[in-house]
């Protein structure tokens, strides 16, 4: 089945914890993205990729890092999260043209406490 | 940079009936994608329908359609005999089609539709 995996579904951290949220992807998709959902500001970009190796600040990347070491596979980091960052996020990928659009994950609640 | 705005937080429809959900949208380009996404309680996002900006003729899927007014920036959703499964959060979203404008979906707040039975 072609899908984005996300994992985990839920996490629940203290403040400066390092932890990686996992993204992977089974459709040879050439972009992918980060999106967080926060009630009342709908999803905005963090990163995206849009090549192995080829990485790019969205709207809010501070506190985040990503990396691209191969297609299938484009992790997000939190190197030091603060309460701030508790949020829904999503992972999404996509064939590379606008037109079609983007194939989303299932969500990560992260909660920082 | 381009902007989303959905004006209704909160929409209510009877089954059955009809209802439109509104989104306007902010650009200096001329070519570009819009998009539906449905949120249900599973918080899964999923497409509902896409319009692209170059074509005039507004876009369906079953019982979905778009009334889009590129002059007016406008692109709304109506969805008709409406079903409990549509209860959902909806997002409207942009995508240039410029890559040196990098990759993103813009995306509006959401309209919450709720269906009573």
């Amino acid at each position: 089945e072609a899908q984005v995996t996300q994992n985990p579904r839920y996490l629940i951290t203290v403040t400066g914890k390092k932890l990686t949220v996992t993204c992977s992807q089974n459709m040879n998709h050439e972009y992918m993205s980060w999106y967080r959902q926060d009630p009342g500001l709908g999803l905005r970009q963090i990163y995206y990729s849009m090549n192995v190796e080829v990485t790019d600040k969205g709207d809010v990347p501070e506190g985040y890092k990503v990396s691209r070491k191969e297609k299938r596979n484009f992790p997000l980091i939190l190197e030091s999260p603060s309460p701030n960052q508790t949020s829904l996020y999503f992972c999404a990928s996509s064939p590379g043209p606008a037109r079609q659009g983007y194939t989303f994950g299932s969500g990560t609640r992260l909660t920082v406490v | 940079a381009q902007t989303v705005t959905q004006s209704q937080p909160e929409m209510s429809v009877q089954e059955a009936e009809t209802v439109t959900l509104s989104c306007t949208y902010d650009t200096s380009e001329s070519d570009y994608y819009l998009f539906w996404y449905k949120q249900p309680p599973s918080r899964q996002m999923i497409l509902v329908i896409r319009q692209e900006a170059y074509k005039q003729q507004n876009a369906t899927e079953n019982r979905f359609s778009v009334n889009f007014q590129k002059a007016a920036k406008s692109f709304s959703l109506k969805i008709s005999d409406s079903q409990l499964g549509d209860a959902a959060m909806y997002f409207c979203a942009y995508r240039s089609t410029f890559k040196s404008s990098g990759d993103k979906l813009t995306f509006g707040t959401g309209t919450r539709l709720a269906v009573r039975p």
